[in-house]
């Protein structure tokens, strides 16, 4: 597609359901990334895919949250037993590795946990 | 470790006035920077990257952007704001070639009166 791609745009779920958000990256863009966006911390990084592999992951908040990407394309970020504070928007991007250095965001998935 | 300080969580200007928003960062090597705007409910589009190029940035929308190293600063500027101008800024920094995730300043809302 044109852009990042984002699903579903917005979310709401119970306290303790997991959840799947799904990014579709820029066609043949290697490097993907996961942030989250939220009122009291600002937009932080969560996780960084070179091709399937993450080689940091450190922006991880808990073992409660894990991403995987398949085929080198689309990702996958998990939320397992969801609580209030995982409220938040979350931002896939995606870039080519070469020195450009240009990342691309998504609209988002907008997560909402009551 | 790389951070970001933006100065004013909120800066008003008037139609047709300069617009100044504060960008000051640290950073152990030379630094890549950007600017992001965040438009409501939407994504976070770039409006201008420093990568060791030029010293003065030019953006869309008429932004521009100066990388001041005795500073440490990357401020954001327009001669002359539109009321479509209104929205969030975000000044960002990276490592380059040594890291390729972004870090995010707190963001500055411009709110433009007409």
């Amino acid at each position: 597609g044109a852009g990042v791609s984002q699903s579903p745009s917005n979310k709401v779920t119970e306290k303790g359901k997991d959840v799947e958000l799904r990014c579709d990256p820029i066609s043949g863009h290697t490097a993907l990334y996961w942030y989250r966006q939220s009122l009291g911390q600002g937009l932080e990084f969560l996780i960084y895919f070179q091709g399937n592999s993450a080689p940091d992951k450190s922006g991880l908040p808990s073992d409660r949250f894990s991403a995987e990407r398949t085929g080198g394309s689309v990702s996958t970020l998990t939320i397992q037993r969801t609580q209030q504070e995982d409220s938040a928007v979350y931002l896939c991007a995606s870039s080519f590795r070469d020195r450009d250095h240009t990342i691309y965001f998504g609209e988002g998935s907008w997560l909402t946990v009551v | 470790a790389q951070s970001v300080t933006q100065l004013g969580s909120h800066v008003s200007v008037s139609e047709g006035a300069l617009v100044l928003l504060r960008c000051n960062y640290s950073s152990s090597v030379p630094p890549y920077l950007f600017w992001y705007v965040q438009y409501p409910n939407q994504g976070l589009q770039l409006l201008l990257k420093y990568t060791s190029a030029a010293t003065l940035v030019k953006g869309i929308n008429g932004f521009e952007a100066e990388f001041k190293k005795s500073e440490t600063s990357f401020h954001l500027t327009k001669p002359s704001a539109h009321m479509s101008d209104a929205a969030e800024y975000f000044c960002a920094v990276s490592e380059g070639d040594s890291s390729y995730k972004l870090i995010f300043g707190s963001g500055t809302r411009l709110l433009v009166r007409p």
